[in-house]
């Protein structure tokens, strides 16, 4: 079956623009999770929501970045005000929850952003 | 908080010899998760092995194995008969077995750059 999509693939923005990625899960994946790569922090979780549920948002590192679930499938990360210490690969992964192959992360091939 | 630790940056191996990656991690949870994922310059994250801190049987994937040491915590990666495909970057990931936000998240070490010589 298809596999977690993202998009765009790479996107290339100015300071202060506003930008947004998107993420299409594995279908039938209730749990959905954002990760920041860059190469000095490693890869940094970001935001985790399951179902309905209020999101867990403990890994956002400021207000600037937000991101929602519509219909507890595609995600939207939003990043406000670009800085260029936002300049990462953004990776999303989707997982069943529970227990079997719930635990394991299935992850898209990215979203690498560029801040000039 | 659970860390984890990569100490190779980079390894070379060459075409159909034997390589092993290492890592540690450092938990006070029992019951975990610890997988090893590998990134291709098309940043593609794949999943190669996974194992469950419970079984005491190490994991095996084709090619791929792991020496898993719990008292140790250590959770290392052998790969056999390297093949060219197999370079890439390889991290080493925990995830905690209990329920509930950010408990679900993967932990990630730094990286190992893998290298396969022909």
């Amino acid at each position: 079956g298809a596999g977690v999509s993202q998009s765009p693939s790479n996107k290339v923005t100015e300071k202060g623009k506003d930008v947004e990625l998107r993420c299409d899960p594995i279908s039938g994946h209730t749990a959905l999770y954002w990760y920041r790569q860059s190469l000095g922090q490693g890869l940094e979780f970001l935001i985790y929501f399951q179902g309905n549920s209020a999101p867990d948002k403990s890994g956002l590192p400021s207000d600037r970045f937000s991101a929602e679930r519509t219909g507890g499938s595609v995600s939207t990360l939003t990043i406000q005000r670009t800085q260029q210490e936002d300049s990462a690969v953004y990776l999303c992964a989707s997982s069943l929850v529970g227990g079997g192959a719930g635990p394991t992360q299935y992850f898209g091939p990215g979203t690498r952003l560029t801040v000039l | 908080a659970q860390t984890v630790t990569q100490s190779q940056p980079e390894m070379s191996v060459q075409e159909a010899e034997t390589v092993t990656l290492s890592c540690t991690y450092d938990t006070s949870e029992s019951d975990y998760y610890l997988f090893w994922y590998k990134q291709p310059p098309s940043r593609q994250m794949i999943l190669v092995i996974r194992q469950e801190a419970y079984k005491q049987q190490n994991a095996t994937e084709n090619r791929f194995s792991v020496n898993f040491q719990k008292a140790a915590k250590s959770f290392s990666l052998k790969i056999s008969d390297s093949q060219l495909g197999d370079a890439a970057m390889y991290f080493c990931a925990y995830r905690s077995h209990n329920s509930g936000g950010s408990n679900y998240k993967l932990t990630f070490g730094k990286g190992t750059l893998l290298t396969v010589n022909p």
